[in-house]
């Protein structure tokens, strides 16, 4: 149990275009959701905290007009990153708190941007 | 803001021998979760801590979370080569969580 998917798993775009990517539960519900993105050999930086049915609350220094996110409904959450720029190639990775059980978080395989 | 630190960045061990990775927190949390990322792969959860001074095993593997709830540990005995990968710590005090910037463990055969 407690599967997390993305799609897509990796992605190329162009300069200035938008990507969007989705976060699903696969066997639970998820009412809270987390975006993070890890550059190589980095740590995992939480960007925000998607929140089913309501605004998403972003961490410092994380632009909400350029990292749309949209949790819809209590197993998908989307992030949209808009206007891509190079700087932007990051491998980004979702994960979905069961809330059946304490404190931990199911985290989705991830999905690898390059802006060309 | 809550920050985790994470030492040692790399760990070079011998196949068998024992090490230990180290987190700290600048505050009390209310727990501590232990991931593990294979190259090319995401963070898969390992465990969690919840109480002060609380041990726990997982085979060669026993994550520790000290009295003040503001530092952890993990030590692997016997490494082998399925070992190998990133280990994170990531402290929590409400539901986000924040991670160390991890122990990357390399092993020698």
């Amino acid at each position: 149990g407690a599967v997390v998917s993305q799609h897509p798993s990796w992605v190329i775009c162009k300069s200035g275009t938008s990507v969007k990517i989705e976060c699903r539960s696969l066997d639970f519900q998820a009412t809270t959701m987390f975006w993070y993105r890890q550059f190589p050999k980095q740590s995992l930086m939480l960007m925000a905290t998607s929140n089913e049915g309501s605004k998403a609350t972003y961490e410092q220094g994380v632009e909400k007009d350029k990292f749309l996110i949209n949790h819809a409904s209590l197993t998908l959450s989307t992030l949209t990153v808009t206007s891509a720029h190079p700087e932007d190639s990051s491998f980004y990775i979702c994960s979905a708190r069961d809330e059946r059980g304490a404190y931990e978080q199911y985290f989705g395989p991830g999905t690898r941007l390059t802006v060309t | 803001g809550q920050q985790v630190m994470q030492i040692p960045q790399y760990q070079h061990v011998q196949e068998g021998e024992d090490f230990t990775t180290y987190c700290n927190s600048s505050t009390t949390l209310s727990n501590i979760q232990w991931y593990k990322q294979r190259p090319g792969g995401h963070p898969v959860f390992l465990i969690q801590l919840v109480k002060s001074g609380e041990v726990k095993k997982q085979k060669r593997l026993t994550f520790q979370f000290g009295e003040a709830k503001k530092n952890s540990s993990l030590h692997i005995t016997a490494t082998q080569t399925t070992d190998v990968g990133t280990y994170f710590c990531a402290g929590s005090n409400d539901y986000k969580l924040s991670f160390g910037a991890g122990t990357t463990v390399t092993v020698r055969a």
